[in-house]
């Protein structure tokens, strides 16, 4: 299976830092998507970003930035000066070939006051 | 309806009992994802409907699991015999069309029906 890796289980930041996830995926289609959504303690997953393969232009869409680079497989993403409702699990994932959302195993993301 | 609506939010039931999801999609959304997520981890596919009939069913674990969508709307998630083991928080997602690969839709995803079997 072509995975999803997020090495990074867990985060504390300070309210006001950035916080930086990682996430490396496996992929053997030249064609592919790659998202980061967002679970707060309600459950719901809420996106955030989608990001296509033959665009690295990278990105800042208010508090959130986000680092493709193709060569490393790695597709990063940063939320500057946190905040407490940053509070949540995030996940990156992989759309390709068919219809899956392909996901990594999530980053618990805790902002304190 | 504004958003994806699983019910039950919440179901407790005992080990080999039959049990029932429902997903009702945004409104207008022929897309429809089940995905499951079991603590600590992220969700995994389990089937995609493509309207009422299921385009991809790869990811269903074994043959106790069942999801049906019979007008292209409403899906219901199946099953039988529940084990411990099917103990998890249920997604249901849509989106608008599947898009392929060259137009990713977005997944919309519901709040989820957290399974519990005793």
């Amino acid at each position: 299976a072509q995975k999803v890796t997020q090495a990074q289980t867990e985060i504390s930041v300070v309210e006001k830092e950035d916080v930086t996830l990682d996430c490396v995926y496996e992929t053997r289609d030249t064609t592919y998507y790659l998202f980061w959504y967002k679970q707060p303690p309600s459950g719901e997953l809420v996106f955030l970003i989608r990001r296509n393969s033959f665009d690295e232009q990278n990105e800042i869409s208010g508090r959130y930035s986000w680092n493709f680079q193709k060569s490393t497989s790695s597709f990063n993403f940063t939320i500057t000066a946190s905040q407490v409702v940053d509070s949540a699990v995030y996940f990156c994932a992989r759309k390709a070939a068919g219809n899956k959302l392909t996901f990594g195993g999530g980053t618990r993301v805790l902002v304190k006051p | 309806g504004a958003g994806v609506s699983q019910t039950p939010s919440n179901k407790v039931t005992e080990k080999g009992k039959y049990v029932e999801l429902r997903c009702d999609p945004i409104s207008g959304h022929t897309a429809l994802y089940w995905y499951r997520q079991s603590l600590g981890q992220g969700p995994e596919f389990l089937i995609y409907f493509q309207g009422t009939g299921a385009a991809d069913d790869s990811g269903l674990p074994n043959d106790r699991f069942f999801a049906v969508r019979p007008e292209g709307s409403v899906s219901t998630l199946k099953i039988q015999r529940t084990e411990r083991g099917d103990s998890a928080v249920y997604l249901c997602a849509s989106s608008p069309s599947p898009g392929g690969v060259s137009g990713a839709n977005v997944l919309t995803f519901g709040a989820g029906s957290r399974l519990t079997v005793l």
